[in-house]
């Protein structure tokens, strides 16, 4: 079991430009989170899906987040355009039930200059 | 939608010492109390969960403390190590599943 896998890793990208980051999760996990951890907000949920259809996405800060989970491997979220203050660790996260232990995965540390 | 309240937020334990860390929430449909442990660089990771059917779960040198009237559980690390130095959350679900995490205890264990 690989974990859950997020890439990149780090990401360093100029404001107005078009930001994927990406996320496999646990294969059997029907559930998976996108969180966005920053020290002034501490770790925020942006949105979760249920066997890959978006359920709660009132923690997306604007219309310039959007996220998809096209099948039960991946999911991406997406910023465009992008600006300083999106600067953040973006976590993805995924579990099997509904009230259970979740897997994080390592992070996407997002610059936006 | 800040339903958990964590004390304190940062915390100083000399190694060998106990470490508390504390967690009030407010729904009263929670059904599951983790504790989350997160080290520089890495992703949190679940350390330890209890139901609300029992008291206190306790896994080598860590323990939950739940108390259903008071509405808080707790933490404790006994005989805590400087490996301990990380941020912990408390992190019980809220509606419809999501996670409603606390603005974690940033603990640091002096050796």
């Amino acid at each position: 079991d690989a974990g859950v896998i997020q890439s990149p890793r780090h990401e360093v990208t100029e404001m107005g430009q078009e930001v994927t980051l990406r996320c496999k999760p646990i294969s059997g996990h029907d559930y998976l989170f996108w969180y966005r951890q920053t020290m002034m907000r501490g770790l925020e949920l942006l949105i979760y899906f249920n066997n890959n259809v978006p359920i709660d996405d009132s923690g997306m800060p604007e219309d310039r987040f959007s996220a998809k989970m096209p099948n039960a491997s991946f999911s991406t979220l997406k910023i465009q355009p992008s600006e300083p203050r999106d600067s953040a660790v973006y976590f993805c996260a995924s579990s099997p039930i509904t009230s259970g232990g979740y897997t994080f995965g390592s992070g996407t540390r997002l610059t936006v200059v | 939608q800040q339903q958990v309240k964590q004390s304190p937020q940062s915390l100083i334990v000399q190694k060998g010492g106990i470490s508390i860390i504390n967690c009030a929430y407010e729904n009263t449909a929670f059904d599951y109390f983790p504790w989350y442990q997160q080290f520089p660089g890495k992703g949190p990771a679940l350390l330890i969960a209890i139901r609300p059917d029992v008291s206190e779960k306790k896994e080598g040198r860590f323990t939950i403390s739940f108390n259903k009237s008071a509405k808080q559980f707790s933490l404790h690390i006994m005989d805590s190590q400087p490996g301990d130095s990380a941020t912990y959350f408390c992190a019980p679900p809220g509606g419809a599943s999501k996670i409603i995490f606390g603005s974690g205890t940033r603990l640091s264990i002096r050796p």
